[in-house]
């Protein structure tokens, strides 16, 4: 089946530590994004790609960082330098396609991030 | 003043109601109009989408933009208990980045 898989569904990340989130996605799509869902706050975008080897800054970019060296997969790694970073992550992925734009996103099933 | 706003609910309706989700936007350059439903501690999953004005109807579900207005809006017939989730409006501009509202939170009492 078709579609964007993260993991893991659920990670614990002690204070100071850095921890990975990983996308995946077969849909052959060429834009990836991450975002960050907080309650009250709605989906925050953190990073997003449009094509391999690179990607540009969202709104939250802070203390984040991403790769993206094949077009199936765009992990987000959340540094010690993140001073909140327990929350809910979605990992999203579009096709271009007139001019260009991109058409509509599809998701994966999220990972929640708690610090302990 | 946020680009897209959404009123969170809660919202609880009888089973069969009509249920009305509406969101407001501030730029005239959104050209592409998205409806999502997310369950608790879940991805949202994708309801509907539309380029234009006007209406488009899927199943039980009818996507409504007005441009003119700035407002869209996603009527629910017969709604079922399945329904309550959190339903999330979005927005494409020119660019490559989607603009989401908060998401308004729907119960469907049995």
């Amino acid at each position: 089946d078709g579609g964007i898989t993260q993991s893991p569904k659920y990670l614990f990340r002690k204070e100071g530590q850095n921890v990975t989130l990983s996308c995946e996605q077969n849909l052959n799509h060429d834009a990836m994004y991450w975002y960050r869902q907080d309650p009250g706050q709605g989906l925050r975008l953190i990073y997003y790609s449009q094509i391999v080897n690179d990607f540009q800054k969202g709104d939250i970019a802070e203390g984040y960082s991403v790769s993206r060296e094949k077009k199936e997969s765009f992990p987000l790694t959340v540094t010690s330098a993140q001073k909140n970073p327990t929350a809910f992550y979605l990992c999203a992925s579009s096709s271009a396609g007139m001019y260009g734009l991109n058409t509509e996103a599809f998701f994966g099933q999220g990972t929640r991030l708690t610090v302990v | 003043q946020k680009e897209v706003e959404q009123d969170p609910g809660p919202l609880s309706v009888p089973e069969g109601a009509i249920v009305s989700l509406n969101c407001t936007y501030s730029n005239s350059a959104f050209q592409y109009f998205m409806w999502y439903r997310q369950y608790s501690r879940k991805g949202p999953e994708l309801l509907m989408y539309t380029y234009s004005s006007g209406n488009k109807e899927d199943g039980r579900f009818t996507a409504q933009v007005d441009k003119s207005s700035k407002y869209i809006s996603l009527f629910i017939r017969d709604s079922q208990p399945s329904d309550s989730a959190t339903y999330l409006c979005a927005m494409r501009g020119t660019g490559n980045q989607f603009y989401f509202g908060t998401g308004t939170s729907l119960t469907v009492i049995p």
